[in-house]
Parts: C-alpha cells; structure tokens; sequence
C-alpha cells in the first residue's frame, strides 16, 4: 500500500515569493492534515480535511496561508508571498478506517532566504 | 486535554530493550495512547497505541499501567536505525488532534 506522498522534497525560495506544496493522501483516506514543524519541535497541526471541508483552520494563518481538497482527494498548501519565518517543514497526514490513525508523509522542507 | 511528559533524551546499547517512558497522569477514560518516532529528514513513523491492555506489534510493545497515568514503549531489542525522536501523544477526547511536544530522543549506541 503506497503511503502519503508528498511533494517537492525541498523547496528553495526568495522571501516575498509563493510557493505551493502537494500531498496525496494514502487511498481511500477522507481525513487530511498539514501540519508544520519548526525545527527542534513536534508537528504542530495547520489544518484538517474531512473529504472536502475544512473543519479545523484554526492554527492556519490566513493572511497569508491557504489550502484546498477541492475532489477530496489531493491537497494542495499555498504560502503568498513567504517570509523568512515560514522556513520550516511542511508534513502532510491522512487517516481513514476505524482507528483513525494518523500516517504522515515524508514533510517538504521549505527554506525563505 | 491530557499533557504528556517525556524525558528529553535517553540512550539505549545496540541489542539491548528501550524503555521510553511517558506520563500522562490528566488522561480521561476513553483517550487512546499514540506512540510515534520521526527518523532524521522523515516524517513522524506510527508505531503503536493503546486504551487500557498492553499492545503489541513487530515494532514494539506498549505497556499502559493499570491507572493508566503512564505509560512505556519497549523496543525490545534496539538497532542503531531506531535512532530516533519518540512521541507520545493522547489526543483529546474526541478529537484528533494530535499534540506533539518535544518528545524524547533516543540514540542507540554501537
């Protein structure tokens, strides 16, 4: 069974620019989450997807960050324009079934120079 | 929402079991216990989780005291590639949310 995958990898910007990052959720997996994680800490959560409604944006910063599931499948994170604050890891989760476990995917790791 | 506590680091000789601990004395009833470990430059990895019974699966073991305000993951015979950041994680009752912390850093030793 393939996993989260996530991409780019790595992702090198100019402060001010946008940048876009993609994850696809393992098949047949409704929940989505982005999660951010500076670095020396844990994940912290961004948003979560229920098929295509986000139904927890909280920790999202809108001026700036945006999301879309518009198919409830693949998932897209959009920073416009970056700072130099955003450089961080950007991981991409999903779960679906009865435990609801959360499975991540390997995290774009974004640099704002 | 049930905090957990780890320790910061520990270290572990290649071969030998890992116990990592964690606390969560606030935890309610019905909250699930959650171990993950993030391997440098990867995702965080699932490993395990469990209500009130020990668990066990080809990773590890988790044991869940009869209070359940703590708990361990055994690693009963570590490889230097379980080198690793641990987590553990109650998500709040009802909700997914999982909260990281800092985890605790194992490092298994040649």
């Amino acid at each position: 069974e393939a996993g989260v995958v996530q991409s780019p990898r790595y992702k090198i910007i100019e402060k001010k620019q946008p940048v876009a990052f993609w994850c696809n959720p393992i098949s047949g997996h409704n929940t989505l989450y982005w999660y951010l994680q500076n670095l020396g800490q844990g994940p912290e959560l961004l948003i979560r997807y229920e098929n295509e409604e986000a139904v927890d944006d909280s920790q999202l910063p809108k001026d700036r960050f945006s999301a879309e599931r518009l198919k409830g499948v693949d998932s897209t994170l959009k920073i416009q324009p970056a700072e130099l604050g955003d450089s961080a890891v950007y991981l991409c989760a999903s779960s679906g079934g009865p435990t609801d476990t959360q499975y991540f995917g390997p995290g774009t790791r974004l640099t704002v120079l | 929402d049930a905090k957990t506590t780890q320790p910061p680091s520990m270290d572990c000789a290649e071969g030998r079991a890992a116990n990592l601990p964690c606390n969560h004395s606030t935890i309610s009833g019905n909250e699930y216990v959650y171990w993950y470990r993030q391997i440098h430059s990867q995702g965080p990895q699932y490993i395990i989780h469990g209500l009130k019974n020990n668990e066990t699966n080809e990773m590890a073991s988790l044991i869940i005291t009869e209070d359940r305000k703590s708990s361990t993951l055994i690693l009963p015979h570590a490889t230097l590639r379980d080198t690793a950041v641990y987590y553990c994680i109650v998500p709040p009752s009802g909700t997914y949310k999982y909260i990281f912390g800092t985890g605790t850093r194992l490092k298994v030793l040649a």
